[in-house]
């Protein structure tokens, strides 16, 4: 099983300030499969980016992602007040497909 | 527009069973892996199982393999997750999950089930 360990676990930021949040696995990610996705409360995961770099349909291109093997980073440019959330990686390259614990973005 | 809908959450007592439903439209279900995310109150997501487009490949979390069974009805649009033996441990809220990979592109708004006595 890959696991994947995120960081920091908060994150305590301002509208307007950059958002580095790391993925780091205990192994290769074959072909790069880890995607990022936010949660806000009551809601369900949204897909943010897929295959390490790619940013879903509709997602702003203040998010991006970079990494390969078994370091991933997802870099919000500048925070809306709407990106205050939690944001989880998950790895889709192996089974059981695994989640990140989470990094809480907050103010 | 991808609509995914789940149902058959509620109340359980230890050690009974229960079938999650999820309705899919505006795609094409035929051309989806599908998955089951749970998550427990306050806490991260887990990946609980996945089955390809035609159900003849399943996999599962290996501390899941047994009591969870995911299946589905492409006539019908749906996929369904048997649980049995239910814990307290399981209650969570359910995510039905798909893409055209095993990557979870796109989700449902979930269904609570909570076991207790």
């Amino acid at each position: 099983e890959i696991v994947l360990t995120q960081s920091p676990g908060t994150l305590s930021l301002s509208p307007g300030e950059r958002a580095t949040l790391s993925c780091r696995a205990s192994e290769s990610v074959t072909k790069n499969y880890l995607g990022w996705f936010q949660q806000k409360p009551g809601q369900a995961p949204r897909l943010l980016i897929y295959d390490a770099s790619h940013r879903a349909t509709g997602i702003p291109d203040r998010f991006s992602g970079s990494g390969s093997g078994t370091d991933f980073t997802l870099t919000i440019s500048r925070l809306e007040p709407e990106d205050f959330a939690v944001y989880y990686c998950q790895q889709c390259a192996l089974s059981p497909i695994t989640f990140g614990p989470g990094t809480k973005v907050d103010i | 527009e991808v609509q995914l809908v789940e149902s058959g959450g509620g109340l359980v007592q230890p050690g009974g069973s229960l079938r999650l439903s999820c309705a899919a439209s505006g795609f094409t279900f035929s051309t989806y892996w599908m998955s089951w995310v749970r998550q427990a109150p306050g806490k991260g997501l887990e990946w609980v199982a996945n089955i390809n487009q035609d159900g003849s490949e399943k996999n599962y979390v290996d501390t899941m393999k047994g009591r969870f069974t995911i299946s589905r009805d492409i006539a019908k649009n749906s996929v369904s997750l048997q649980i049995s033996s239910l814990r307290a441990e399981d209650t969570a809220v359910y995510y039905c999950a798909g893409g055209s990979g095993w990557l979870t592109e796109d989700w449902g708004q979930g269904t609570l089930v909570t076991v207790s006595s």
